[in-house]
């Protein structure tokens, strides 16, 4: 398993502004991706964090909503740009370190005002 | 295109009693794999089990088991002898080899003292 450490655990912010998410794992991992989930609903991918290179986002997000960063195999942010009230919602940070299952961070809680 | 379905939104018990979750999925894939996540109350996501195509085997795990039956693109999971801090939101989710998850809806789990 990996240890995954996301910041902030939650905010509270106003439209128009920027939120940067912060995902520290305790180990190397390839593979590291940022899900979404809005209130009551179910988780959704946004894209995968690919180190030294571009992010491959999911149909339905683009990079200008939405850039990541991936400087290293530990570390990687999501920001969340433009916020509107429809992106309030839990942001997750997963990574899966070389086995099929994935370990997820605590989430941050955004609530958009 | 991958689609995991969680027929029961909510399903209330008293404490002791059994709880079976369904999951029904649907992959062209001939290798996935299936997992069975819990997120209490507090948002974080954890890994309870993992199950892939090409094993067909059912386990027990302490009070946790499951039943994977692939004729009937199936995926259900029991929980023995419920407690309290079994309450939370539990997701079947399915995965191919490139890690990324495609979850079902949910479904609510609330046991009573």
């Amino acid at each position: 398993s990996a240890v995954i450490s996301q910041k902030p655990s939650r905010d509270i912010c106003q439209r128009g502004t920027s939120l940067t998410i912060q995902c520290q794992v305790d180990s190397q991992v390839t593979m590291m991706f940022w899900y979404r989930q809005q209130p009551g609903q179910s988780l959704t991918l946004i894209a995968t964090a690919n180190q030294g290179s571009e992010a491959t986002y999911e149909s339905g997000f683009v990079i200008d909503k939405f850039p990541i960063s991936r400087p290293n195999l530990t570390f990687s942010t999501l920001t969340v740009s433009n916020m509107s009230p429809e992106d309030s919602s839990i942001y997750l940070c997963s990574v899966a370190p070389g086995q099929p299952e994935a370990f997820f961070g605590q989430g941050t809680r955004l609530t958009v005002v | 295109a991958q689609k995991v379905t969680q027929a029961q939104t909510e399903i209330s018990v008293v404490e002791k009693e059994d709880v079976t979750l369904d999951c029904v999925y649907e992959t062209r894939d001939t290798t996935y794999y299936l997992f069975w996540y819990k997120q209490p109350p507090s948002g974080e996501l954890v890994f309870l089990i993992r199950r892939n195509s090409f094993d067909e085997q059912n386990e027990i795990s302490g009070r946790y088991s499951w039943n994977f039956q692939k004729s009937t693109s199936s995926f259900n999971f029991t929980i023995t002898a419920s407690q309290v801090v079994d309450s939370a939101v539990y997701f079947c989710a399915l995965s191919r080899n490139d890690y990324k998850l495609s979850f079902g809806a949910g479904t609510t789990v609330t046991v009573r003292a």
